[in-house]
């Protein structure tokens, strides 16, 4: 089993839509959870971080995290062309064995918003 | 401020060769760290420095992959031989400090293909 799962998709949605990503993972150590942004050809960038749950809102996105269900989303307000790109949620424990800091990734999702 | 970057962004080889991917990290960042994404899988972590010193190789697939980073500065990821199941994209990241919320900063990754 994946420590971390994500819906590969695709995901077309319309623009101006409200986009929902989600991620379950199964290792309840860890404690910060990221959204990362990865356009065709690029790097991941760090959209969004949060620690252990609770909401976390940046311009039209909103990160959530419910550590009892294992469960973080990822929303998207007002999606535009631009927010096309494959979304990765990646998580990191932080009292593992090696504390190196190093990212769990899920596989991402392929958002394409539409004109 | 340059950005992490990686060379070469595309190599292909034949089995049994050998290629060596090589990373440049934002400078001043001790934390430098290589992960892979295989096709149609998520992105792995293969290992992290701190300065020159491995702080955590867990990842690494088997001893066909070796990694430097003399000096702490530029890092590079060889496989040799390489073998099909290597294809895939290598990433680099770097960052000021390991874990909590030090933003790991990635490079365009390289794309190798064996054929």
């Amino acid at each position: 089993q994946k420590e971390v799962e994500q819906d590969p998709g695709p995901l077309s949605v319309p623009e101006g839509a409200i986009v929902s990503l989600n991620c379950t993972y199964s290792n309840s150590a860890f404690q910060y959870f990221m959204w990362y942004r990865q356009y065709s050809r690029k790097g991941p960038e760090l959209l969004m971080y949060t620690y252990s749950s609770g909401n976390k809102e940046d311009g039209r996105f909103t990160a959530q995290v419910d550590k009892s269900s294992k469960y973080i989303s990822l929303f998207i307000r007002d999606s535009q062309p631009s927010d096309s790109a494959t979304y990765l949620c990646a998580m990191i424990d932080l009292h593992g064995s090696s504390n190196t800091g190093k990212l769990i990734f899920g596989q991402g999702t392929t958002l394409q918003v539409k004109p | 401020e340059a950005g992490v970057t990686q060379f070469p962004s595309h190599s292909v080889i034949e089995k049994g060769q050998t290629v060596t991917l090589r990373c440049d990290p934002i400078s001043g960042h001790d934390n430098l760290y290589w992960y892979r994404r295989v096709m149609g899988k998520e992105i792995k972590f293969l290992l992290h420095f701190v300065k020159e010193s491995k702080q955590d190789e867990s990842g690494m697939p088997n001893n066909r992959f070796l990694a430097e980073r003399t000096g702490g500065t530029y890092s590079t990821l060889k496989v040799q031989p390489a073998e099909l199941e290597d294809s895939g994209v290598y990433f680099c990241a770097s960052s000021q400090a390991p874990g909590t919320t030090n933003e790991q900063f990635f490079g365009p990754g390289t794309r190798l293909t064996v054929l």
